[in-house]
C-alpha cells in the first residue's frame, strides 16, 4: 500500500524556535509537496520539490524553507517559529508530470502549534 | 489564473438521501478539476478526476461528479448518504498548460444525521 509518513503529529513550539517537519514517502516518487490547511481557507500550497535537490516556491513561501537531499524525503523548515504559523501542514507526493496526472497522495498531518 | 469556488462551507443531509456538493471553477486554459475527501485527522484521499474524457465521473465510495463547461462547474452527487460519508470534502482544479498548479476550494463539511 502506498504510503506518505509525517514523522511528527503533533508539535508544541515556542516562538523564535527552529521547526523541522520530515515527509518520507515510499512510492518512488518525483514530486512532493508542502501544503498548509486553515479553516476557511482550504490548502495552500508552501513548496514542492520536482527532483532531488530541486525546489520552487508556491503561494505562501514566506517564513519557510525545504530540503530534499534524497528522493524520498522532502523536509519543512520553520527558521523562526511564529504564532501566525500555528497550523496543519500536510505533505504530499506525485508522480513525474506534476498535479495533471490526476493524484496527490497525502501524508496525515503534522498539527502545529507555536505558542 | 484559475480559481474554485466551492459554494457551501458546509451541508447536512439524512442517511440514506441524496447528496450534493457544489463545485465552480474558473481557468483560463482546459482545466483538469478533481474531488478529494478529508476524514476527520486523516490526510486527503482522491475521489475522482475529470481530464477532458468523459464529463461525468465516476468515484469511489458511489461519488460521482459532472463537468459542465457551460456552466463551469463540477458538482460532487451521491444518491444515498451514508454515515461513513461524513467528512470534509475539497474541489481542486488544474490548468492543462497552466504550470501544474493545483488551487483548492476552501472544502465542504458533510454532516450525515441518522
Amino acid at each position: 500500500d502506498v504510503k506518505v509518513t509525517q514523522s511528527s503529529r503533533y508539535l508544541v513550539k515556542r516562538t523564535g524556535e527552529k521547526v523541522f517537519l520530515e515527509c518520507v514517502q515510499d512510492m518512488d516518487h518525483e514530486n512532493m509537496f508542502w501544503y498548509r490547511q486553515d479553516p476557511g481557507l482550504g490548502l495552500r500550497l508552501i513548496y514542492f520539490s520536482y527532483d532531488v535537490k530541486m525546489k520552487e516556491k508556491g503561494d505562501i513561501p514566506e517564513g519557510y524553507s525545504v530540503s530534499r537531499e534524497k528522493k524520498e524525503r522532502f523536509s519543512l523548515i520553520l527558521e523562526s517559529a511564529s504564532t501566525n504559523q500555528t497550523s496543519m501542514y500536510l505533505c504530499a507526493s506525485s508522480l513525474a508530470g506534476g498535479p495533471n496526472t490526476g493524484e496527490l497522495f497525502f501524508g496525515e498531518g503534522s498539527r502545529l502549534t507555536v505558542l | 489564473a484559475q480559481s474554485v469556488t466551492q459554494l457551501d462551507s458546509h451541508v447536512s443531509v439524512s442517511e440514506g438521501t441524496p447528496v450534493l456538493l457544489r463545485c465552480n471553477y474558473s481557468s483560463s486554459y482546459s482545466p483538469s478539476l478533481f474531488w478529494y475527501v478529508q476524514h476527520p485527522n486523516k490526510g486527503l484521499q482522491l475521489l475522482l478526476k475529470y481530464t477532458s474524457a468523459a464529463t461525468l465521473v465516476k468515484g469511489i465510495n458511489g461519488f460521482e461528479a459532472e463537468f459542465k463547461k457551460s456552466e463551469t462547474s463540477f458538482h460532487l452527487t451521491k444518491p444515498s448518504a451514508h454515515m461513513s460519508d461524513a467528512a470534509e470534502y475539497f474541489c481542486v482544479v488544474s490548468e492543462r498548460g497552466g504550470g501544474n498548479k493545483l488551487t483548492f476550494g476552501t472544502g465542504t463539511q458533510l454532516k450525515v444525521e441518522l
